[in-house]
């Protein structure tokens, strides 16, 4: 029943490794996000994709890659991990199109600890 | 870039306490969404706003729209322990899509 998904919750690295978090919603929705929260709770987006088509991509390393095989799913590849990735990572997801396009469901997201 | 301001950045308070939040920010927005965050969960939508003027409640929570259009307000009645948690204001000016700063509320029993 979960709407949004992600896996794993945790995920603990040695920098310099290659990493990839998992994202499916349920929810019949066009659009699929990715966020970074810092320490400080800070939420910013970093990706977003509408039909497996990227729409937002905000300023972030190309380390960051993320996969969209079909709407229900889009997936974040993080290469070469450095100690400032560390933070929690939140998928969401949103309907589309209306004035409901911006209301964003979230995942429990992925606390990624490099060390 | 856009930056949307919370305050108060924190708040502890009584329990049964009624407690106000603001968020501003420096674009216009034709969209307000409040979203609660408990420890170790994601966002969850709170409270959606389409319309300048609007006043909208869910339960104990009453949002407005501000008329500028670069602000919005958060209040809850009667604060309750679970309703300890971060509150984020969110919207998108244009294409993209921010989220405030954060207010922490905590409620003591």
């Amino acid at each position: 029943d979960t709407a949004v998904s992600q896996t794993p919750k945790y995920l603990v690295t040695q920098m310099g490794n290659d990493k990839s978090i998992k994202c499916e919603q349920n929810l019949g929705h066009d659009t699929m996000y990715w966020y970074k929260q810092d320490s400080k709770k800070f939420l910013k987006i970093m990706f977003s994709y509408n039909n497996k088509e990227l729409i937002i991509n905000e300023t972030v390393p190309n380390r960051f890659s993320p996969k969209s095989p079909d709407k229900a799913h889009l997936n974040l590849h993080i290469n070469s991990l450095e100690l400032g990735d560390s933070a929690v990572y939140f998928c969401a997801s949103s309907p589309s199109p209306g004035r409901e396009r911006n209301t964003q469901y979230f995942g429990p997201g992925t606390r990624l600890t490099v060390l | 870039g856009q930056q949307l301001n919370q305050s108060p950045q924190s708040m502890f308070i009584q329990e049964g306490e009624d407690v106000s939040m603001n968020c501003t920010s420096s674009s216009i927005f034709n969209t307000w969404l409040w979203y609660k965050q408990d420890p170790g969960e994601g966002p969850v939508l709170l409270i959606a706003l389409y319309k300048a003027g609007e006043l909208t409640s869910n339960g104990r929570l009453t949002a407005q729209f501000g008329i500028t259009r670069k602000d919005s307000f958060l209040n809850i009645s009667a604060s309750i322990p679970s309703d300890v948690g971060i509150y984020f204001c969110a919207g998108p000016p244009g294409n993209q899509f921010y989220f405030g700063t954060g207010t922490s509320l905590t409620v003591i029993p």
